[in-house]
């Protein structure tokens, strides 16, 4: 079954407003989990570390005042895109990390801003 | 963390073994070798992982030579589904756990 989820698994908004996103590890508790963006057609790319309990580590390049993420406990974080603008559209992923070396991927967010 | 560099497309027909090369020039001592499996509008999937010589499971063998400089992810008889991206990474997750992606495989396979 599923291991990390995701909500919703996509929504359409419209520009200037702000959009959340929930990840969820359904099967046990995550102290890191990871958010990342996917263009049409290019790679994933990784946004920002969510740390529960702390603030989340944004990757160069990304807005943290834009892409607000919060870890508030050991089974979820969410990410809220900010005045979101069309350039903002893209399919957002979340991972959890479980031990050293495993990493679950949720199903995605399609997100497009209008 | 280690760049990586695969084939930005193959084709295969069903029925047939795939193998996909990934190299990792600059792989750390620590680092492990992971493959991913991702389908359009959907999150990657796990695949496979290792360190060193050979591993399978019961979708893919994953081969890593001595120098660990490169791997190959292995998927026999491949069938229609099987069409996807395939994303080699390569990391020390222990640490940050940080996963890095590079451009991936597109594999194509036809009836």
């Amino acid at each position: 079954g599923a291991v990390v989820s995701q909500h919703p698994s996509w929504v359409i908004c419209k520009s200037g407003t702000s959009v959340k996103i929930e990840c969820r590890s359904l099967d046990f508790q995550a102290t890191t989990m990871f958010w990342y963006r996917q263009f049409p057609k290019q790679s994933l790319m990784l946004m920002a570390t969510s740390n529960e309990g702390s603030k989340a580590t944004y990757e160069q390049g990304v807005e943290k005042d834009k892409f607000l993420i919060n870890h508030a406990s050991l089974t979820l974080s969410t990410l809220t895109v900010t005045s979101a603008h069309p350039e903002d559209s893209s399919f957002y992923i979340c991972s959890v990390r479980r031990g050293s070396y495993e990493q679950y991927f949720g199903p995605g967010t399609r997100l497009t801003v209008t | 963390l280690a760049k990586t560099t695969q084939p930005i497309s193959m084709d295969s027909y069903e029925g047939q073994e795939v193998n996909i090369t990934c190299s990792h020039n600059n792989i750390a001592t620590n680092d492990y070798i992971t493959w991913y499996q991702q389908f359009p509008s959907q999150g990657p999937r796990f695949i496979i992982q290792g360190y060193k010589t050979k591993v399978t499971n019961e979708v893919a063998s994953l081969f890593i030579p001595a120098d660990r400089k490169s791997s190959t992810l292995s998927l026999p008889r491949v069938s229609l589904s099987d069409t996807a991206v395939y994303y080699c990474l390569v990391g020390d997750n222990g640490n940050t756990g940080k996963l890095i992606f590079g451009q991936g495989t597109t594999l194509q396979v036809k009836p």
